[in-house]
Protein backbone atom coordinates (compact mmCIF):
# COMPACT_ATOMS: atom_id res chain seq x y z
CA UNK A 1 0.00 0.00 0.00
CA UNK A 2 0.99 3.53 -0.79
CA UNK A 3 1.81 5.33 2.35
CA UNK A 4 2.90 8.96 3.35
CA UNK A 5 4.07 8.84 7.14
CA UNK A 6 4.66 11.96 9.41
CA UNK A 7 5.82 10.81 12.60
CA UNK A 8 5.88 14.50 14.21
CA UNK A 9 2.52 14.42 15.35
CA UNK A 10 3.34 18.32 16.70
CA UNK A 11 5.78 20.73 16.85
CA UNK A 12 6.81 23.65 18.19
CA UNK A 13 8.81 27.13 17.42
CA UNK A 14 9.63 30.12 18.35
CA UNK A 15 8.88 33.39 16.31
CA UNK A 16 11.92 34.00 13.62
CA UNK A 17 13.39 30.59 14.63
CA UNK A 18 13.50 27.98 11.98
CA UNK A 19 11.75 24.32 11.98
CA UNK A 20 11.82 21.54 9.80
CA UNK A 21 8.63 19.11 9.20
CA UNK A 22 9.63 15.65 8.70
CA UNK A 23 7.81 12.90 5.77
CA UNK A 24 8.57 9.92 4.57
CA UNK A 25 7.01 7.85 1.70
CA UNK A 26 6.57 4.35 0.54
CA UNK A 27 6.21 3.63 -3.40
CA UNK A 28 7.71 1.78 -5.84
CA UNK A 29 7.18 4.01 -8.48
CA UNK A 30 9.91 6.78 -10.38
CA UNK A 31 7.16 9.06 -11.21
CA UNK A 32 5.74 10.86 -8.92
CA UNK A 33 5.22 14.20 -7.32
CA UNK A 34 5.25 15.49 -3.33
CA UNK A 35 3.50 18.37 -2.14
CA UNK A 36 3.35 20.09 1.45
CA UNK A 37 -0.08 21.49 2.87
CA UNK A 38 -0.74 23.78 5.24
CA UNK A 39 -4.53 24.08 6.84
CA UNK A 40 -4.96 26.84 9.40
CA UNK A 41 -8.09 26.93 11.99
CA UNK A 42 -9.90 28.16 9.04
CA UNK A 43 -9.66 24.72 7.49
CA UNK A 44 -8.51 25.87 3.99
CA UNK A 45 -6.24 23.70 2.38
CA UNK A 46 -3.49 25.85 1.15
CA UNK A 47 -0.46 24.58 -1.08
CA UNK A 48 2.73 25.43 0.90
CA UNK A 49 5.38 23.63 -1.99
CA UNK A 50 5.64 20.81 -4.77
CA UNK A 51 8.59 18.69 -5.98
CA UNK A 52 8.95 16.38 -8.80
CA UNK A 53 10.45 13.62 -8.00
CA UNK A 54 13.06 13.72 -11.44
CA UNK A 55 13.95 17.10 -10.54
CA UNK A 56 17.14 16.73 -7.86
CA UNK A 57 17.28 19.94 -7.22
CA UNK A 58 15.04 20.92 -4.00
CA UNK A 59 12.18 22.95 -4.18
CA UNK A 60 12.37 26.64 -2.38
CA UNK A 61 8.80 28.80 -1.92
CA UNK A 62 9.85 32.13 0.08
CA UNK A 63 10.92 30.89 3.89
CA UNK A 64 9.81 27.35 2.74
CA UNK A 65 12.17 24.99 1.02
CA UNK A 66 12.47 20.89 1.26
CA UNK A 67 14.86 18.73 1.73
CA UNK A 68 14.06 15.86 -0.75
CA UNK A 69 16.04 12.41 -0.31
CA UNK A 70 14.57 10.20 -3.48
CA UNK A 71 16.74 6.83 -2.14
CA UNK A 72 15.54 7.34 1.15
CA UNK A 73 12.41 8.49 0.30
CA UNK A 74 12.32 11.53 2.72
CA UNK A 75 10.83 14.86 1.92
CA UNK A 76 10.94 17.05 5.18
CA UNK A 77 9.71 20.65 5.12
CA UNK A 78 12.00 23.44 6.30
CA UNK A 79 10.07 27.00 7.64
CA UNK A 80 12.78 29.42 7.49
CA UNK A 81 12.37 32.86 10.22
CA UNK A 82 9.24 31.74 11.18
CA UNK A 83 5.68 33.65 11.63
CA UNK A 84 2.58 33.62 13.77
CA UNK A 85 0.96 33.12 10.55
CA UNK A 86 2.68 29.73 9.99
CA UNK A 87 0.80 27.85 12.82
CA UNK A 88 -1.67 25.26 11.54
CA UNK A 89 -1.45 21.55 10.66
CA UNK A 90 0.79 20.55 7.89
CA UNK A 91 0.29 17.56 5.31
CA UNK A 92 2.70 15.79 3.58
CA UNK A 93 1.29 14.21 0.13
CA UNK A 94 2.33 12.41 -2.63
CA UNK A 95 0.72 12.08 -6.32
CA UNK A 96 2.01 9.11 -8.94
CA UNK A 97 2.62 10.70 -12.26
CA UNK A 98 -0.19 8.24 -13.81
CA UNK A 99 -2.68 8.82 -10.65
CA UNK A 100 -5.58 10.63 -9.74
CA UNK A 101 -5.22 11.01 -6.34
CA UNK A 102 -3.34 12.54 -3.47
CA UNK A 103 -2.12 10.48 -0.76
CA UNK A 104 -1.91 12.46 2.65
CA UNK A 105 0.10 11.83 5.65
CA UNK A 106 -1.60 12.17 9.30
CA UNK A 107 -0.65 15.80 9.59
CA UNK A 108 1.83 17.62 11.55
CA UNK A 109 0.56 20.52 13.88
CA UNK A 110 2.92 23.31 14.12
CA UNK A 111 2.84 26.02 17.21
CA UNK A 112 4.44 28.91 17.05
CA UNK A 113 5.44 31.28 20.16
CA UNK A 114 6.02 34.53 20.32
CA UNK B 1 -7.95 32.41 -2.62
CA UNK B 2 -7.53 29.44 -4.22
CA UNK B 3 -10.19 30.01 -6.93
CA UNK B 4 -11.92 26.98 -6.00
CA UNK B 5 -15.36 27.24 -4.44
CA UNK B 6 -17.72 25.13 -2.02
CA UNK B 7 -21.43 25.26 -0.72
CA UNK B 8 -22.54 25.52 1.48
CA UNK B 9 -19.85 26.10 4.26
CA UNK B 10 -21.82 24.54 7.12
CA UNK B 11 -24.12 22.00 7.24
CA UNK B 12 -26.17 20.19 10.07
CA UNK B 13 -28.84 17.29 9.23
CA UNK B 14 -30.22 14.37 10.82
CA UNK B 15 -29.07 10.30 10.54
CA UNK B 16 -30.54 9.17 7.43
CA UNK B 17 -31.30 12.37 6.03
CA UNK B 18 -29.58 12.85 2.09
CA UNK B 19 -27.53 16.04 1.60
CA UNK B 20 -25.67 17.83 -1.33
CA UNK B 21 -22.50 19.67 -1.47
CA UNK B 22 -22.06 21.81 -4.40
CA UNK B 23 -18.31 22.65 -5.89
CA UNK B 24 -17.11 25.13 -8.82
CA UNK B 25 -13.38 25.05 -10.26
CA UNK B 26 -11.13 26.95 -10.65
CA UNK B 27 -11.86 29.06 -14.23
CA UNK B 28 -10.00 26.91 -17.17
CA UNK B 29 -10.22 23.41 -14.82
CA UNK B 30 -11.79 20.30 -16.40
CA UNK B 31 -10.91 17.85 -13.46
CA UNK B 32 -12.87 18.18 -9.96
CA UNK B 33 -11.76 15.73 -6.90
CA UNK B 34 -13.84 15.00 -3.57
CA UNK B 35 -12.02 14.33 -0.54
CA UNK B 36 -13.50 13.65 2.90
CA UNK B 37 -11.32 14.42 6.32
CA UNK B 38 -12.33 13.25 9.27
CA UNK B 39 -10.44 12.65 12.87
CA UNK B 40 -10.34 8.75 12.59
CA UNK B 41 -9.40 8.57 8.54
CA UNK B 42 -7.58 11.69 8.02
CA UNK B 43 -7.75 13.26 4.48
CA UNK B 44 -8.90 10.42 1.86
CA UNK B 45 -9.66 10.60 -1.87
CA UNK B 46 -13.36 9.80 -2.69
CA UNK B 47 -14.10 10.47 -6.66
CA UNK B 48 -12.42 12.14 -9.02
CA UNK B 49 -14.22 13.46 -12.31
CA UNK B 50 -12.93 15.10 -15.72
CA UNK B 51 -14.60 17.00 -18.12
CA UNK B 52 -17.99 15.22 -16.97
CA UNK B 53 -16.67 11.84 -16.79
CA UNK B 54 -15.83 9.57 -13.98
CA UNK B 55 -12.32 9.09 -14.06
CA UNK B 56 -11.00 7.58 -10.97
CA UNK B 57 -12.77 6.10 -7.60
CA UNK B 58 -11.34 5.91 -4.41
CA UNK B 59 -12.71 5.27 -0.64
CA UNK B 60 -16.57 6.45 -1.94
CA UNK B 61 -18.87 4.22 -0.14
CA UNK B 62 -22.19 3.46 -1.92
CA UNK B 63 -24.42 5.62 -0.81
CA UNK B 64 -22.40 8.41 -1.63
CA UNK B 65 -22.75 9.50 -5.74
CA UNK B 66 -20.85 12.43 -7.38
CA UNK B 67 -21.40 14.27 -10.63
CA UNK B 68 -19.80 16.58 -12.96
CA UNK B 69 -22.19 19.10 -15.27
CA UNK B 70 -21.03 20.79 -18.26
CA UNK B 71 -20.63 23.81 -16.69
CA UNK B 72 -17.94 21.77 -14.95
CA UNK B 73 -19.11 22.66 -11.38
CA UNK B 74 -19.66 18.82 -9.27
CA UNK B 75 -22.14 18.27 -6.93
CA UNK B 76 -21.45 14.92 -4.33
CA UNK B 77 -24.72 13.48 -3.20
CA UNK B 78 -24.56 12.06 0.20
CA UNK B 79 -27.24 9.72 1.47
CA UNK B 80 -28.92 7.07 4.11
CA UNK B 81 -26.40 9.83 6.34
CA UNK B 82 -24.72 8.27 9.24
CA UNK B 83 -23.09 9.35 12.47
CA UNK B 84 -20.14 8.40 10.87
CA UNK B 85 -20.51 10.70 8.33
CA UNK B 86 -19.92 13.98 9.92
CA UNK B 87 -16.77 14.59 8.26
CA UNK B 88 -14.85 18.22 6.06
CA UNK B 89 -15.74 17.41 2.50
CA UNK B 90 -13.00 19.25 0.37
CA UNK B 91 -13.27 19.73 -3.47
CA UNK B 92 -10.24 20.39 -5.58
CA UNK B 93 -9.46 20.88 -9.37
CA UNK B 94 -7.01 21.13 -11.77
CA UNK B 95 -6.71 21.63 -15.36
CA UNK B 96 -6.30 18.53 -17.19
CA UNK B 97 -6.39 15.79 -14.00
CA UNK B 98 -2.81 14.27 -14.71
CA UNK B 99 -0.85 13.40 -11.98
CA UNK B 100 2.10 16.84 -12.48
CA UNK B 101 -1.10 18.96 -11.86
CA UNK B 102 -1.36 20.62 -8.26
CA UNK B 103 -4.73 20.26 -6.88
CA UNK B 104 -5.87 23.25 -5.58
CA UNK B 105 -8.49 23.29 -2.83
CA UNK B 106 -12.01 24.69 -2.03
CA UNK B 107 -12.49 26.16 1.35
CA UNK B 108 -14.76 22.32 2.44
CA UNK B 109 -17.91 22.05 3.82
CA UNK B 110 -18.80 20.86 7.06
CA UNK B 111 -21.30 18.24 7.72
CA UNK B 112 -22.38 17.28 11.12
CA UNK B 113 -24.50 14.33 11.30
CA UNK B 114 -26.71 14.37 14.64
Amino acid sequence: AQTVTQSQPEMSVQEAETVTLSCTYDTSESDYYLFWYKQPPSRQMILVIRQEAYKQQNATENRFSVNFQKAAKSFSLKISDSQLGDAAMYFCAYRLGGSEKLVFGKGTKLTVNP
Amino acid sequence: DSGVTQTPKHLITATGQRVTLRCSPRSGDLSVYWYQQSLDQGLQFLIQYYNGEERAKGNILERFSAQQFPDLHSELNLSSLELGDSALYFCASTQQGTGRDTQYFGPGTRLTVL
